[in-house]
């Protein structure tokens, strides 16, 4: 059963750093893409940053771009994101999700549960 | 960047009832297109990829359709368990914008 399990959340102070997590199991995690995506309360779905199977290929919203850095570690299984000079308009559910393809289409077909990022003094 | 936008944000309907929500991209994404189902509390969880490709364990009477810039999502008949609210997503190009979501209610 394919799992994404996120973690490192929780309350920080604008300006403050932030890591999440998100620990995958039933898969083969080093062949699969994988992005964040975030939702801010009672708002919809934003994609925050790309990251290829291997590593060598990265890309982030404007929004986050320079502040924040998305990292994988295939032997450990895990994804990563430091979030750092963190804004109020960060706070959201910070979801970790997989990218299948199908004959050149792609899709988000795996998500964890999420994990929330509150910025606030 | 590509701008998706949904219609309508939110929609009343009854168990039985049949139901489409659009979805309009800002330019052609061909069949680039994804359908996302999401209950209060949970994670999303993709019901359609390639505009109308039923991803596995979706039961059939989700349908999508469309290309280039209008794509429909269609619920044949209307189950409690689908009051939710839905996005689109396109997969055309970086970044892989999303709708702002169509909440659908029980009426």
């Amino acid at each position: 059963e394919v799992q994404l399990v996120e973690s490192g959340g929780g309350l920080v102070q604008p300006g403050g750093s932030l890591r999440l997590s998100c620990a995958a199991s039933g898969f083969t995690f080093s062949s699969y893409e994988m992005n964040w995506v975030r939702q801010a309360p009672g708002k919809g779905l934003e994609w925050v940053s790309y990251i290829s199977s291997s590593g060598s290929t990265i890309y982030y919203a404007d929004s986050v771009k320079g502040r924040f850095t998305i990292s994988r570690d295939n032997a450990k299984n895990s994804l990563y994101l430091q979030m750092n000079s963190l804004r109020a308009e960060d706070t959201a559910v910070y979801y970790c999700a997989r990218i299948e393809f199908w004959s050149g289409y792609h899709a988000f077909d795996y998500w964890g549960q999420g994990t929330l990022v509150t910025v606030s003094s | 960047d590509i701008q998706m936008t949904q219609s309508p944000s939110s929609l009343s309907a009854s168990v039985g009832d049949r139901v489409t929500i659009t979805c309009r991209a800002s330019q052609s994404i061909s069949s680039y297109l994804n359908w996302y189902q999401q209950k209060p509390g949970k994670a999303p969880k993709l019901l359609i990829y390639a505009a109308s490709s039923l991803q596995s364990g979706v039961p059939s009477r989700f349908s999508g359709s469309g290309s280039g810039t209008d794509f429909t999502l269609t619920i044949s008949s209307l189950q409690p368990e689908d009051f939710a609210t839905y996005y689109c997503q396109q997969s055309y190009s970086t970044p892989p914008a999303f709708g702002q979501g169509t909440k659908l209610e029980i009426k």
